[in-house]
């Protein structure tokens, strides 16, 4: 099947720049999202990615390698607000297109 | 607005019991799903439904049953054969099922004493 790995925990300063990477099998692969999820709460959608390159969205961008099977979401001039999971998630063909999570990555921003 | 909802937000059950959780949106989607989310893993697909009276196995189906009467409505009910039932429950909607982004409700968190 797919995996989707990502890292469990990270941390970072305030003001800081911060790279989460995520990793995926190519096999049927369509496109790759990235959502947002404070402690308890809904994911909230932040990308979606399905060519090569870099998309910019304000202080978040994020990057996909097809045939590298990678992606990473970058968030710039980091604020405490930013201290929440980021769930990565592969779009896969196969009956429909599902969607595989990663375990997701719990970011923790300091003063 | 249109949105996605989800209640109650908190929930506890006897073990044994059978429970429902509700699962409303209003913003014409045609496809809905459900995903269990445990600690330290993904969000796991439960079930999920492409359009209305029809719906399909995820990822871990069993103890846990679904309708799709209505367009608006997928409540997901969790039977007493799910063995490990206390999790945090997820329901999202997409306009369809191909690469679109899933809409999530704001959750039910189970528990099972």
């Amino acid at each position: 099947g797919q995996n989707i790995d990502q890292p469990t925990e990270m941390t970072a300063t305030e003001g800081a720049i911060v790279q989460i990477n995520c990793t995926y099998q190519t096999s049927g692969f369509n496109g790759l999202f990235w959502y947002q999820q404070h402690a308890g709460e809904a994911p909230t959608f932040l990308s979606y990615n399905v060519l090569d390159g870099l998309e910019e969205k304000g202080r978040f961008s994020s990057f996909l390698s097809r045939s590298k099977g990678y992606s990473y979401l970058l968030l710039k001039e980091l604020q405490m607000k930013d201290s929440a999971s980021y769930l990565c998630a592969g779009s896969f063909s196969g009956g429909y297109n599902k969607l595989i999570f990663g375990a997701g990555t719990r970011l923790a921003v300091h003063p | 607005d249109g949105g996605i909802t989800q209640s109650p937000k908190y929930l506890f059950r006897k073990e044994g019991q059978n429970v429902t959780l509700s699962c409303e949106q209003n913003l014409n989607h045609d496809a809905m799903y459900w995903y269990r989310q445990d600690p330290g893993q993904g969000l796991r697909l439960i079930y999920y439904s492409q359009i209305v009276n029809d719906f399909q196995k995820g990822d871990i189906a069993e103890g846990y049953s679904v309708s799709r009467e209505k367009k608006e409505s997928f409540p997901l009910t969790v039977t007493s054969a799910q063995k490990n039932p206390t999790a945090f429950y997820l329901c999202a909607s997409s306009i369809g099922t191909g690469a679109n982004e899933q809409f999530f409700g704001p959750g039910t968190r189970l528990t099972v004493l």
